[in-house]
């Protein structure tokens, strides 16, 4: 099985700041790498899909690269609707049968 | 408006069963393969098993395999996850995703609101 790592857990910061998310997939999975968003008492959003092609409605502050095993997501600058938890998912996997980070939770400093 | 509506949660004993359902509208349901996720109350998510378009592929994750069962009725755009011999690990958040085609990397691009199975004696 391919298990995925994040870090940090979590992360404080303040509205305006930059921030990266680090994702580590346990052997390599090319591009196939997701980021969601989600907030308390909410499904998932989808953000980032293939690594880096942004998800049709997100804001151009969100930014995904990388590929094989090392992946990031940025946020260029933080709005207050930004606070929240962020998962990675990698879809490599045959069969299909796919996994996700531990989430990291980003938090108003 | 491509929506998914999960039901079917609630609260059951250890032991029991519930099935949880999954209306989609909006896509063609038929064309895509369909997944549930379950999240722990205060953990992460948790893919939990998955099915082909025609049914005749499925998979799930190691802890549910013998007892959870996925099934999908594509006349009536519906997904459902048949659970048995349900444990108190398995109280969580039910959410059923599409499955996005491979231009978009295999992403689960919608989610439905989701479904509470509370497992308590």
């Amino acid at each position: 099985d391919i298990q995925m790592t994040q870090s940090p857990s979590s992360l404080s910061a303040s509205v305006g700041d930059r921030v990266t998310i680090t994702c580590r997939a346990s052997q390599s999975i090319s591009s196939y790498l997701n980021w969601y968003q989600q907030k308390p008492g909410k499904a998932p959003k989808l953000l980032i899909y293939g690594a880096s092609s942004l998800q049709s409605g997100v804001p151009s502050r969100f930014s995904g690269s990388g590929s094989g095993t090392d992946f990031t997501l940025t946020i260029s600058s933080l709005r207050p609707e930004d606070f929240a938890t962020y998962y990675c998912q990698q879809s490599y996997s045959t069969p299909p049968m796919y996994t996700f980070g531990q989430g990291t939770k980003l938090e108003i400093k | 408006e491509v929506q998914l509506v999960e039901s079917g949660g609630g609260l059951v004993q250890p032991g029991g069963s519930l099935r949880l359902s999954c209306a989609a509208s909006g896509f063609t349901f038929s064309d895509y393969w369909m997944n549930w996720v379950r999240q722990a109350p205060g953990k992460g998510l948790e893919w939990v098993a998955n099915i082909k378009q025609d049914g005749s592929e499925k998979y799930s994750v190691d802890s549910v395999k013998g007892r959870f069962t996925i099934s999908r009725d594509n006349a009536k755009n519906s997904l459902y996850l048949q659970m048995n011999s349900l444990r108190a690990e398995d109280t969580a958040v039910y959410y059923c995703a599409k499955r996005a085609g491979p231009y978009s990397y295999y992403t689960m691009d919608v989610w439905g609101q989701g479904t509470t199975v509370t497992v308590s004696s």
